[in-house]
């Protein structure tokens, strides 16, 4: 089971955190995604890391703004996001993935998702 | 980038057979595994179909998954239609640059 939390309504500019609670299953053996989906539109990949977090990517309209990261120790994936902009607006889902590593990337859980609006 | 494109809207009775398509742009569709989500307003999506004609455990045989490397393209086939199917559809792919790719989603409305 994924659970996420902390959307809320923020300005333009501002930043939230994102967390995502996994259980069920052996957190550090799945690497883990945060995928948006914003109002009316369809679903769009964000970022994603590795089982043991070393290794993290991310979409271009997210590079530099957005930071992933993991505690495996709380079972929970994070996702920092700085410099939010209106078109960030949407409902973020944490996903999961079979394997551990970032590779072949396809999702076999998803949480209910949280919803993050950005406006004035 | 490789992009994958599926049709906005298809539409079937219940009972009846529907097909799903995903084309893929840039680079054949045979270059790595395709997966279908279905996403129900409200709901957390779910995955139909991994890597291209696997149904995962609970998904019934009215789903299946299928590439043609001629035309580029997977699709989604649901036979037998139910009410319970109508939600959006995406398929979703990857490469060597791009973790996760998913093409734009298709609204499946059963009448």
């Amino acid at each position: 089971q994924l659970l996420e939390s902390g959307g809320d309504l923020v300005r333009p500019g501002g930043s939230l955190r994102l967390s995502c609670v996994a259980s069920g299953f052996t957190f550090s053996k799945h690497a883990m995604s945060w995928v948006r989906q914003a109002p009316g539109k369809g679903l769009e990949w964000v970022s994603s890391l590795s089982g043991s977090g070393d290794t993290t990517y991310y979409a271009d309209s997210v590079k530099g703004r957005f930071t992933v990261s993991r505690d495996n120790s709380k079972n929970t994936l994070y996702l920092q996001m700085s410099s939010l902009r209106s078109e960030d607006t949407a409902v973020y889902y944490c996903a999961k993935d079979p394997m551990i590593v970032v590779v072949m990337s396809r999702f076999d859980s998803w949480g209910q998702g949280s919803l993050v609006t950005v406006s004035s | 980038k490789f992009t994958l494109t599926q049709p906005h809207s298809v539409s079937g009775s219940l009972g009846q057979t529907v097909t799903i398509s995903c084309t893929r742009s840039g680079d054949n569709i045979a270059s790595n595994y395709v997966q279908w989500y279905q996403h129900r307003p409200g709901s957390a999506p779910t995955c139909v179909m991994y890597e291209d004609r696997q149904r995962p455990p609970g998904v019934p045989d009215r789903f299946s998954g299928s590439i043609d490397m001629s035309s580029s393209s997977a699709s989604l086939t649901i036979s037998g239609l139910k009410a319970e199917d109508e939600a959006d559809y995406y398929c979703q792919s990857y490469d060597s640059n791009n973790p996760v790719v998913f093409g734009g989603g298709t609204r499946l409305t059963v009448v």
